[in-house]
């Protein structure tokens, strides 16, 4: 029972570069989410899938794409790297009810 | 629009001392309430959560928090800190009937040894 993973842990990008993010339950959870934690600026959400088939944008969305492959897996998708996107990405999950649980997180720099 | 505050962005405090974290939240409806803890380097761990019921709720490692509603306030305080409190903790709202979940901007406390 892994909960919620994400892959890479860590990424180094040149601007303009692309890369995705990719995050995986199993937990069996119908809603997941991205956010972006910076210092200072807590989380913020970038998108968030309420369920399987379905993604809407989140605080700040600018420079991101989401897939919703299936219940288990929700990808964070950069198209064109910019150095504001340096940070640190979370996956999490949610029941609808109870508390999120989070992945370990993938911190992004991009050069 | 909804939104979660925390008004302390930084606490330094001396072990044993005792510690209070603001949160208010601006929703009018029914809403669930958490606070979170992170670790340097970790993901956000749950502390406690309030659903209903005794507005005084207890949760990990001494934390305690009380949701009083008339003041749209969720305060997380521990009697007395620790060197391993040191940490960031985020407040966090879900509108019940909607898949929005909200957090705070963290506060990052400091625990001097």
């Amino acid at each position: 029972n892994a909960g919620v993973t994400q892959t890479p842990k860590f990424q180094v990008l040149k601007t303009g570069q692309s890369m995705t993010l990719q995050c995986a339950q199993d937990m069996n959870h119908n809603s997941m989410y991205w956010y972006r934690q910076d210092p200072g600026m807590g989380l913020r959400l970038i998108y968030y899938s309420a369920s399987e088939g379905t993604t809407d944008k989140g605080e700040v969305p600018n420079g991101y794409n989401v897939s919703r492959l299936n219940k288990r897996e929700f990808s964070l998708r950069l198209e064109s790297a910019a150095p504001s996107q340096t940070s640190v990405y979370f996956c999490a999950t949610w029941d609808g009810y109870n508390e999120q649980f989070f992945g370990p997180g993938t911190r992004l720099t991009v050069l | 629009a909804q939104s979660v505050s925390q008004h302390n962005h930084h606490v330094i405090l001396s072990e044993a001392a005792s510690l209070e974290l603001g949160c208010n939240y601006s929703y009018g409806g029914t809403v669930n309430l958490f606070w979170y803890v992170q670790y340097p380097g970790q993901h956000l761990q749950l502390l406690l959560k309030y659903f209903s019921g005794d507005p005084l709720v207890k949760g990990i490692k001494g934390f305690e928090a009380e949701f009083i509603k008339s003041k749209f306030s969720f305060n997380l305080r521990k009697p007395s800190v620790q060197w391993s409190d040191t940490a960031e903790y985020f407040c966090a709202v879900s509108l019940s009937g909607t898949y929005k979940y909200i957090f705070g901007t963290g506060t990052r406390l400091k625990v001097l040894a």
